[in-house]
């Protein structure tokens, strides 16, 4: 069965540092997206991506976020410079169509210290 | 502000019984909700999605939908201890093609 992966599983960072997260999606699914969950609280949207270029985001993907599709398979997060409210497990997602989100990778879990 | 309000539980049950699990939105126009499932520390599952009033059925899951009272429910028949976890109700926002808003989820405990 195809997953959605991700690495790092884990990321641990200085504050103003600059990370990036990344995914291989689902290889025939044309939607991406990238949500977050800080410890104890809500599953977060952060964006959606289409045809190589964001369809919606959220207030919490701000100028410090970015995302992009380097290649047929990556799609990638990066915070450029890290807060300690950045901390938080960070989801990637993808869907062929019909249901937003159908299927999520394992996380990658940011501590930012 | 757009919500989407479970119970926290946990939801206990015994093995063999019916879980019923809730959330209400406060969004009018919401047209497309979600259920998924997360276990602690792991990524949310999705279980099955409603877009109709009425009731959708997936195995031991249904899903109901009740449009008019913003409700929509997740039954699980035969509960099992593996379905011990957090259910997440996630809404489709109405204004939004690609976002959902989550639910804070209620923890399901299966008493073997």
């Amino acid at each position: 069965e195809p997953e959605v992966t991700q690495t790092p599983s884990h990321q641990v960072t200085q504050m103003g540092q600059e990370v990036i997260l990344r995914c291989v999606p689902i290889s025939n699914h044309l939607y991406f997206y990238w949500y977050r969950q800080i410890l104890g609280q809500k599953v977060e949207f952060l964006v959606s991506f289409y045809n190589n270029e964001i369809s919606e985001k959220s207030e919490i993907f701000d100028d410090q976020f970015s995302v992009e599709r380097p290649d047929g398979s990556n799609f990638t997060l990066k915070i450029r410079s890290t807060k300690l409210e950045d901390s938080a497990m960070y989801f990637c997602a993808s869907s062929d169509s019909g249901a937003p989100a159908r299927d999520f990778g394992p996380g990658t879990r940011l501590l930012v210290l | 502000q757009k919500e989407v309000e479970q119970n926290s539980g946990p939801l206990s049950v015994p093995e063999g019984a019916i879980a019923s699990l809730n959330c209400t939105y406060s969004d009018r126009g919401s047209q497309s909700f979600f259920w998924y499932r997360q276990y602690s520390g792991k990524s949310p599952e999705l279980i099955m999605f409603i877009y109709s009033n009425g009731d959708k059925e997936d195995g031991r899951f249904t899903a109901q939908l009740n449009k008019a009272s913003q409700y929509v429910s997740l039954l699980i028949r035969d509960s099992q201890p593996s379905d011990s976890a957090t259910y997440l109700c996630a809404v489709k926002g109405v204004d939004s093609s690609y976002k959902l808003i989550f639910g804070s989820g209620t923890r399901l405990l299966v008493r073997p």
